[in-house]
């Protein structure tokens, strides 16, 4: 049958590996932007968060770099583990906007080979 | 560690019938949300609640669905008339009202399957 919705793209790397995970986004005027990780069957799971008045912040393990120039957002996974395996979804929030109303990207699928 | 957590994870539905979706949103959190997942595709916000009224809805959110605080632990979506595009993962998620108040914390999810 004829495949609908979105097809993910995926990034395949070894255990031990860092992993750069990207993201472009649209709104200029956005000033949050959030990582979240979806687990089969799970729902998304906060990692980082950042601000548009930064251009880096770094977590356990993550790292979040932010170009406003060029509206890009990546999530930078040091040492990525079998855990790490799961689809990855920046998501943003409009300045103005209502808080909570997040606009989320359509996701990256991190398979870790062990 | 603190979790929202969501009733039923599964629901199957007759075209046309009633269901509610019931969510139980971190305890000291302030703002209620529902989002869902069509398969395959992207989270989309469905709705904001805040001090018991809607603060933001989407265009998907039309007089079909509806939510609700009853009480001061449970959060719900009633989807009055379902259809078949109303299948879908549906997510609840909570967030706290200080400086963390756009940092939503997401439930596992109601999977909903209208026959």
């Amino acid at each position: 049958g004829e495949s609908v919705g979105l097809h993910l793209p995926t990034l395949s790397v070894q255990e031990g590996d860092n992993s750069i995970i990207n993201c472009a986004y649209s709104n200029s005027a956005s000033d949050y932007f959030i990582w979240y990780k979806q687990e089969s069957g799970k729902g998304p799971q906060f990692i980082i968060d950042i601000r548009s008045n930064m251009d880096k912040r770094q977590g356990q393990r993550v790292t979040v770099l932010l170009n406003k120039t060029v509206k890009h957002l990546s999530l930078q996974i040091a040492a990525t583990q079998p855990g790490d395996s799961a689809v990855y979804f920046c998501a943003e929030k409009d300045y103005g906007g209502s808080q909570g109303n997040l606009i989320f990207g359509k996701g990256t699928k991190l398979s870790v080979k062990p | 560690e603190p979790e929202v957590t969501q009733t039923p994870s599964h629901q199957v539905t007759q075209m046309g019938q009633e269901v509610i979706l019931r969510c139980v949103p971190i305890s000291n959190h302030l703002y209620f949300y529902w989002y869902r997942q069509i398969l395959g595709q992207k989270v989309e916000f469905l709705v904001s609640f805040y001090n018991n009224e809607i603060s933001e809805k989407s265009e998907i959110f039309d007089d079909q669905f509806s939510v609700e605080r009853p009480d001061g632990s449970n959060f719900t979506l009633k989807i009055r008339s379902t259809k078949l595009e109303d299948s879908a993962m549906y997510f609840c998620a909570s967030s706290d009202g200080g400086t963390g108040v756009e940092k939503l914390f997401f439930g596992s999810g109601t999977q909903l399957s209208v026959l």
